[in-house]
């Protein structure tokens, strides 16, 4: 079980954070939800969303300028932060975590993450 | 959202040592996490549903809870053990972390 994170390691004010998880080891589709979250150098730990099949749930705070998706033939997991600011500027971790079960019985994203990637240090800055 | 207020922030010990690790949360709960974090790494789940030993963690790390006071206590410190804890409700709304807790060596 791997978890890579890739993208640009540097963003511009105003623009567009893109980072995409690449998982291996198992398929995408196995019954565990991918998430996202983001620590700023020296500090705390945020959750910003996470994703199963197309049901997607979001940090409050974040939620208005993220989006996260999954590509299921590549087994892939994006995300995308638009707007950025200077307090965006972290290290972004995907992980996974087991599906809960909401009130209908349906499998929704979880939040217990057992695997995790190594992170990618995103800063912005002009 | 819930929230977690974690204790100490930091914390000096030696190897041998009993630490105890606090996170008191605005509600009461069985969803609750623990995480270790070394310098320059992911964090690793150590413990889940406030006492669930995640498998391949050793049995000096336990996980507690008393109403909405929940504790991760490290019976006999090694020295692999000197990290950055953090706690984690997964039980309702947004999942939120604690502020973390710095494990130096004294």
């Amino acid at each position: 079980v791997q978890l890579q994170e890739s993208g640009p390691g540097l963003v511009k004010p105003s623009e567009t954070l893109s980072v995409t998880c690449s998982a291996s080891g198992y398929s995408i589709v196995t019954g565990w939800s991918w998430g996202w979250i983001r620590q700023p150098p020296g500090k705390g730990l945020e959750w910003v969303g996470s994703i199963y099949h197309s049901e997607t749930d979001y940090n409050p705070s974040l939620k208005s300028r993220v989006e996260i998706s999954l590509d299921t033939s590549m087994s892939q997991c994006s995300l995308r932060l638009t707007s950025v600011t200077a307090s965006d500027t972290a290290f972004y971790y995907c992980a996974r975590a087991p599906l809960r079960v909401n009130a209908r019985g349906d499998g929704v994203p979880g939040f217990r993450f057992h695997y995790w990637g190594q992170g990618i240090l995103v800063t912005v800055s002009s | 959202d819930i929230q977690i207020n974690q204790s100490p922030s930091s914390l000096s010990a030696s190897v041998g040592d009993r630490v105890t690790i606090t996170c008191r949360a605005s509600q009461s709960m069985t969803a609750f996490n623990w995480y270790q974090q070394k310098s320059g790494k992911a964090p690793k789940l150590l413990i889940y549903g406030v006492s669930t030993l995640r498998s391949g963690v050793p049995s000096r790390f336990r996980g507690s809870k008393s109403g909405t006071d929940f504790t991760l206590t490290i019976s006999s410190l090694q020295p692999e053990d000197f990290a950055t804890y953090f706690c984690q409700q997964s039980d309702s709304g947004p999942p939120t972390f604690g502020q973390g807790t710095r494990l130096d060596i004294q």
